[in-house]
């Protein structure tokens, strides 16, 4: 199966910062990747889809990278409720899940 | 909204015994997943199904057991449970093979002692 590799944090960051989190890959036939997010005692959510040309959804923003077969997922003006565990996935059949980073936004 | 929901939110058995995990979804999802997740160890997929009466082993099959009966239902089952199986069970559905979107159940907290 394909490993997916993520830093797992803790990312303790203050308000307004912005925060980068990568996710290597290690299967360069890997097509297409996401990342999903994890609230404290919840379960993981799909948050956004990742393209080579860069996705943006508000204040996020991922990217892919398949020469260097990272995916990146920037946060821009964190908010306390931003904390939470950040899952990268690559798809596979089925899905391959990262150990996930964590990120604790701080007042 | 797609539904995925867990028999229980907390259990606690002894050593030994035979223990069940239901989950079932609403939305006529033709796969469904079991997962642990540990701290440190992240989500670990035991077992899967793509259909009814389906099933495929998963990075950690050991020392479990599933069952589809029905396309809504899918058990995981510990025939005899060890206290190394104490964990966070999830239980997940997505539409068709090669779906990029899981939806997961709450979670069961196992405790084994």
């Amino acid at each position: 199966r394909k490993e997916v590799e993520q830093d797992p944090g803790p990312f303790n960051v203050p308000e307004g910062a912005t925060v980068a989190f990568n996710c290597t890959y290690s299967n360069s036939a890997s097509q297409s990747f996401f990342w999903y997010r994890q609230d404290c005692r919840k379960e993981p959510k799909l948050l956004m889809s990742v393209y080579s040309s860069g996705n943006e959804d508000g204040r996020f923003t991922a990217q892919l990278n398949r020469a260097s077969q990272y995916i990146s997922l920037l946060i821009r003006d964190s908010k306390l409720s931003d904390s939470a565990t950040y899952l990268c996935v690559a798809l596979n059949t089925p899905l391959v899940f990262g150990k996930g980073t964590r990120l604790s936004v701080i007042a | 909204d797609v539904k995925v929901t867990q028999s229980s939110r907390y259990l606690v058995k002894r050593t030994g015994e035979k223990v069940f995990l239901e989950c079932v979804q609403d939305m006529d999802h033709e796969n469904m997943f079991w997962y642990r997740q540990d701290p440190g160890l992240g989500l670990r997929l035991i077992y899967f199904s793509y259909d009814v009466k389906m099933k495929e082993k998963g990075d950690i099959p050991e020392g479990y057991s599933v069952s589809r009966e029905k396309k809504e239902r899918f058990s995981l089952i510990l025939e005899s449970a060890s206290t190394n199986q104490t964990s966070m069970y999830l239980c997940a559905s997505s539409l068709i093979r090669g779906s990029y979107e899981q939806y997961f159940g709450p979670g069961t907290r196992l405790t084994v002692t």
